[in-house]
């Protein structure tokens, strides 16, 4: 079935790295995403992935897919104070129309 | 181009009363999605229309929900008989057939009282 997850709250401090990590079930996942949601707005896409790449960079965000153990994360080096937000992962997949499946999000704090 | 755009961008009601949201996707986008979103959850996927045909409904989509893209442009979905359930956040996202990310608005914010 599909089914994303991950985990709900990560706090950093200004400067470091933060790494937010999803899993999936579906192994017919063909893309993967990364969406940023700040209070009240709706959702930033921020990256994909294609499932057969290993690894995405786009400049301080790096994405790591390890297909076999079905796991996503994403890396964002030298986390600002507006980086806080909450980080969603999501799928889709080439059976159906596109729909995306979102885990429930991860809420990045970043103290100062 | 100014991204997808959606109206009202909040909307309180009462139970009972039905509400109509609209949603203006990035122009040339074929694909326009409805997500809704309730509070510490990630966005439930709802419907999906390539042009004009609505092509995908989910379950979660209860006859009291209706969602149109008459000429194939802008979306509206309908909520007929609204319960407090219903209370959640409403997001329109938009792709084209060119490329797999989904582009998201900012979303309606339906309150049932």
């Amino acid at each position: 079935g599909e089914d994303v997850e991950q985990s709900l709250f990560l706090s950093v401090r200004e400067g470091d790295s933060s790494v937010i990590n999803c899993t999936y079930t579906d192994s017919s996942s063909t893309y993967l995403y990364w969406y940023k949601q700040e209070p009240g707005a709706g959702l930033q896409l921020l990256t994909y992935i294609f499932s057969n790449m290993d690894m995405k960079q786009d400049q301080r965000l790096t994405v790591l897919l390890n297909k076999k153990d079905k796991h996503l994360s994403l890396r964002i080096a030298d986390t600002q104070t507006g980086d806080s937000a909450i980080y969603f992962c999501a799928e889709s997949f080439s059976s159906n129309t596109g729909k995306l499946i979102f885990g429930q999000g991860t809420t990045l704090q970043v103290k100062p | 181009d100014t991204g997808v755009s959606q109206n009202p961008r909040h909307k309180i009601t009462k139970r009972g009363q039905n509400v109509t949201f609209r949603c203006d996707p990035i122009s040339e986008h074929n694909r326009l999605y409805w997500y809704r979103q309730t509070l510490g959850q990630g966005p439930e996927f709802l419907t999906y229309f390539q042009n004009e045909a609505q092509l995908e409904k989910s379950r979660l989509l209860s006859d009291r929900f209706s969602a149109e893209r008459p000429k194939g442009s802008f979306s509206t979905l309908e909520i007929q008989r609204t319960e407090q359930g219903d209370s959640a956040m409403y997001l329109c996202a938009s792709s084209s057939l060119a490329e797999p990310a989904q582009y998201f608005g900012p979303g309606t914010r339906l309150l049932v009282l």
